[in-house]
């Protein structure tokens, strides 16, 4: 079955600007957790929902949010970008909230802040 | 390929020789633990887990050991090959009231040498 898929793969914004990044999970999956990557901070937890509900959410400002649809598909947004928000942004999925199920990542969207 | 992370700490190993790879996590109260694989250009993908009443767990050609007293996990991969050259991270979760909270370690770079 077709695995997590997120889109765009690749791109490139002006600091200012805002970005929507989309994640499909694996069909059946409930969960889609959010997470930012940077050779500084490596993976760092940015929020999780379950059944269109933010369950989690990590130490980041309210420039980033997100939301889940009834088909659990998920977005993420992320406004006034600045330079530091330049990083890989890994949605993953599972089919329960509790953090105990193994979490399917996609390949990531690779956002550039000039 | 992109680069996870620029200052990763590294671990060189000859092909067929065991790698050892470690982690140290930060919370006592974290009792279930993930080891991720990414290869580069990809997003993280699961390969052992171990619970906290679990002191060794093994899979194929893995096991992963966890020291609750010094709060040390790590990863044995036995017969390394080179298809086992990737960025390995440790996770940890942690039951908190706003759910679970999966924190994931720094991550250490595998180069196997032919």
């Amino acid at each position: 079955k077709a695995g997590v898929t997120q889109t765009p793969r690749y791109l490139i914004k002006t600091r200012g600007q805002q970005v929507t990044l989309s994640c499909s999970p694996i069909s059946g999956h409930r969960s889609v957790s959010w997470y930012q990557q940077t050779p500084g901070q490596g993976l760092q937890f940015l929020f999780e929902y379950f059944s269109e509900t933010q369950r989690n959410k990590g130490n980041f400002p309210g420039r980033f949010s997100g939301r889940q649809f009834s088909n659990s598909r998920s977005e993420m947004n992320v406004s006034t970008l600045e330079l530091g928000d330049s990083a890989l942004y890994l949605c993953a999925s599972s089919w329960t909230s509790r953090g105990t199920g193994e979490l399917f990542f996609g390949e990531g969207s690779r956002l550039t802040v000039l | 390929g992109e680069s996870v992370g620029l200052h990763l700490p590294t671990l060189s190993v000859q092909e067929g020789d065991n790698s050892i790879i470690n982690c140290a996590y930060s919370n006592s109260a974290s009792d279930y633990f993930i080891w991720y694989k990414q290869e580069s250009g990809k997003g993280p993908q699961f390969i052992i887990d171990i619970r906290s009443n679990m002191d060794k767990r093994q899979g194929q050609r893995v096991t992963v050991l966890l020291n609750k007293t010094v709060k040390h996990l790590s990863l044995q991969i036995a017969a390394t090959q080179p298809g086992d050259s990737a960025v390995y991270f440790c996770a940890e979760i942690t039951r908190e009231a706003a759910g679970n909270k999966l924190t994931f370690g720094g991550g250490t770079r595998v180069l196997v040498k032919p």
